[in-house]
């Protein structure tokens, strides 16, 4: 079955340090997306992206954010100048299409900043 | 926006007893509905989604769910428990629109007694 990867699994990162978190989706998926969970609390929304743009972006991703698409396998999550707040699991996720489609989502890295 | 509610934060059955869990959700067009569970340490697995179809959904490892407008729920079920099946449980929503943003509930942590 098709999986969409996480590297790395942990990050630990200095804060003020800018971070680079990296995916690779499913390859007939056209939906990408970041997702991160603070210990303790709900999923939450950051980014989706599609047809080489963000599509819609939540309050939490300022300007510390940004998510590109290098090469036409990854799709990467920066973090600049990192916040000990920032710390969280980051979930990405690839869907197709289709209103309603489902999720798959990678295992996710834990990123600490100390 | 959609937003989900998910009653009870924990839940603890015992081994072979029902398993119920709560969702609630709101949103002010046709959502399309899902329950995703998450082991330790590991990413979210899709257990089972409702896109509008059979108000029934049967899922993965025993579980189904049943989408009811009239109450905005979508609550999920397994007959009888099984020890394997201790994890944490979100229900989520999205929308037919751009990016099919899911919006997560708080979730709920299943603990199964032998």
């Amino acid at each position: 079955e098709p999986e969409v990867t996480q590297t790395p699994s942990h990050q630990v990162t200095q804060m003020g340090q800018e971070v680079i978190l990296r995916c690779v989706p499913i390859s007939n998926h056209l939906y990408f997306y970041w997702y991160r969970q603070i210990l303790g609390q709900k999923v939450e929304f950051l980014v989706s992206f599609y047809n080489n743009e963000i599509s819609e972006k939540s309050e939490i991703f300022d300007d510390q954010f940004s998510v590109e698409r290098p090469d036409g396998s990854n799709f990467t999550l920066k973090i600049r100048s990192t916040k000990l707040e920032d710390s969280a699991m980051y979930f990405c996720a690839s869907s197709e299409m289709d209103p309603g489609a489902s999720y798959t989502f990678g295992s996710g890295t834990r990123l600490t900043i100390v | 926006a959609q937003s989900v509610t998910q009653l009870g934060s924990h839940v603890s059955v015992s081994e072979g007893a029902l398993v119920l869990l709560r969702c609630n959700y709101s949103s002010s067009v046709p959502p399309y509905l899902f329950w995703y569970v998450q082991y330790p340490n590991q990413g979210l697995q899709l257990l089972l989604k409702y896109t509008s179809a059979a108000t029934l959904v049967k899922g993965i490892n025993g579980f189904e769910a049943e989408f009811k407008k009239s109450e905005t729920s979508f609550h999920l079920t397994k007959p009888s428990a099984h020890m394997s099946d201790a994890a944490e449980y979100f229900c989520a929503v999205s929308v037919k629109a751009a990016g099919n943003k899911l919006t997560f509930g708080g979730g709920t942590r299943v603990l199964v007694k032998p």
